[in-house]
Formats: C-alpha cells, sequence, structure tokens
C-alpha cells in the first residue's frame, strides 16, 4: 500500500526565512512525487514534480529515495507562499495519493 | 482554456436525502477524476473515468455512492442515501491522456456538502 505523511499540519516563519515543508513516503516501487498547491480561494494545483528537476516560484524539492523522502524547501519566504501544501505520490495509473497537508503561514 | 467546471458549489442536506455533483472536465480531456477530501486530510480518490469507461472505484462506497460518464465528457456523482460522514469536499479532477502515464491533473473548485 502507499501512503504520504505530512507531519506538520500548520507551519509558521517569517517573511525572508527558510522554509521546509516535509513529506515522506511509503511506496514498493519506484514513485513519481509531486507538491500541489491551494491558495487561497484558488482551486488545487501543481506546484512541482520532482522529474522535472525545477525550481518553480523559488521552490524546490529533491527526492531521497533512501530516507523516502521528498521535502519541499524555499531559502527564503515571501508574503505570497502563505498556502496549503500537499504532497502526492503517483504509484501508477496516473492516480495520485496525497498527504494530509501543511498550511504554510508567512507572518510579517 | 476554461478550467473544471463543477456544480453546485455549496449544498447543505439532511442524513438519508439524496445528493448529485455534476462535473464538466476541460474540452478533449480524456479521464476525469472524483476526489473526497474530509476536513483535515488530503483528497482521497473516489473514481477515475478514461472516456466513458471505468478505470478504478477500489475506493468508491459502492452500496451508496454511484457515478457516470456518460458519453465521455460530463459526469455526475451521487450520494443516496446520505451519511453524516459524507461531508467533505468532493474534486473533479480531469487529464488530458489516457492513464497508462502520468500526465498532469487540473482540478475543479469543488462542492462543499453538508450532511446534518
Amino acid at each position: 500500500a502507499q501512503r504520504v505523511t505530512q507531519p506538520e499540519k500548520l507551519l509558521s516563519v517569517f517573511k525572508g526565512a527558510p522554509v521546509e515543508l516535509k513529506c515522506n513516503y511509503s511506496y514498493s516501487g519506484s514513485p513519481e512525487l509531486f507538491w500541489y498547491v491551494q491558495y487561497s480561494r484558488q482551486r488545487l494545483q501543481l506546484l512541482l514534480r520532482h522529474i522535472s528537476r525545477e525550481s518553480i516560484k523559488g521552490f524546490t524539492a529533491d527526492l531521497n529515495k533512501g530516507e523516502t523522502s521528498f521535502h519541499l524547501k524555499k531559502p527564503f519566504a515571501q508574503e505570497e507562499d502563505s498556502a496549503m501544501y500537499y504532497c502526492a505520490l503517483e504509484g501508477g495509473g496516473n492516480k495520485l495519493t496525497f498527504g494530509t497537508g501543511t498550511q504554510l503561514k508567512v507572518e510579517l | 482554456e476554461a478550467g473544471v467546471a463543477q456544480s453546485p458549489r455549496y449544498k447543505i442536506i439532511e442524513k438519508r436525502q439524496s445528493v448529485a455533483f455534476w462535473c464538466n472536465p476541460i474540452s478533449g480531456h480524456a479521464t476525469l477524476y472524483w476526489y473526497q477530501q474530509i476536513l483535515g486530510q488530503g483528497p482521497k480518490l473516489l473514481i477515475q473515468f478514461q472516456n466513458n469507461g471505468v478505470v478504478d472505484d477500489s475506493q468508491l462506497p459502492k452500496d451508496r455512492f454511484s457515478a457516470e460518464r456518460l458519453k465521455g465528457v460530463d459526469s455526475t456523482l451521487k450520494i443516496q442515501p446520505a451519511k453524516l460522514e459524507d461531508s467533505a469536499v468532493y474534486l473533479c479532477a480531469s487529464s488530458p491522456y489516457g492513464t497508462a502515464q502520468y500526465n498532469e491533473q487540473f482540478f475543479g473548485p469543488g462542492t462543499r456538502l453538508t450532511v446534518l
């Protein structure tokens, strides 16, 4: 069975501080990992995908197969980063398993 | 392009009543998904259609939930009869291609259901 764990329900940081949103997964095969984001009053949308190895809005995420982790990082938080972030795993068939989400609050 | 449309946006019913949700995916998208998101949890896949056929409904509570995607375009999700624990946001998503490989899912705004 596949599982995604996000241990923090809420993460509060000051503007300009580094951000790290934690995600751990369990999956017997070779997964594809994603971060989805939901800004206030907006739809759930894809932020980034591990296989793309790109930085989106200053965020990066590295897949660590040894630690089964896919943490989302940004060196300097901005106010507009405040949102709900979901880690998700695709284990075949284009089906996503989501974590419980972490609410990021960036304070001035 | 227009995004995934869902209606209604909000619905309040009493337990044991029936309710239906409608989804119109992005034009031309082959695959359609229904997710249930209970407060404090991530979205959970209920059913996945490719064109007008069901690919996966293993997590759909079939004693009370049903879904269809007639003509491979719009879809409806029905609950009959509703229980208190069905209170959730129901999300519809679509992706352009079939399920043989990963392709991005685009989400609708959701329908918030409250069962009293």
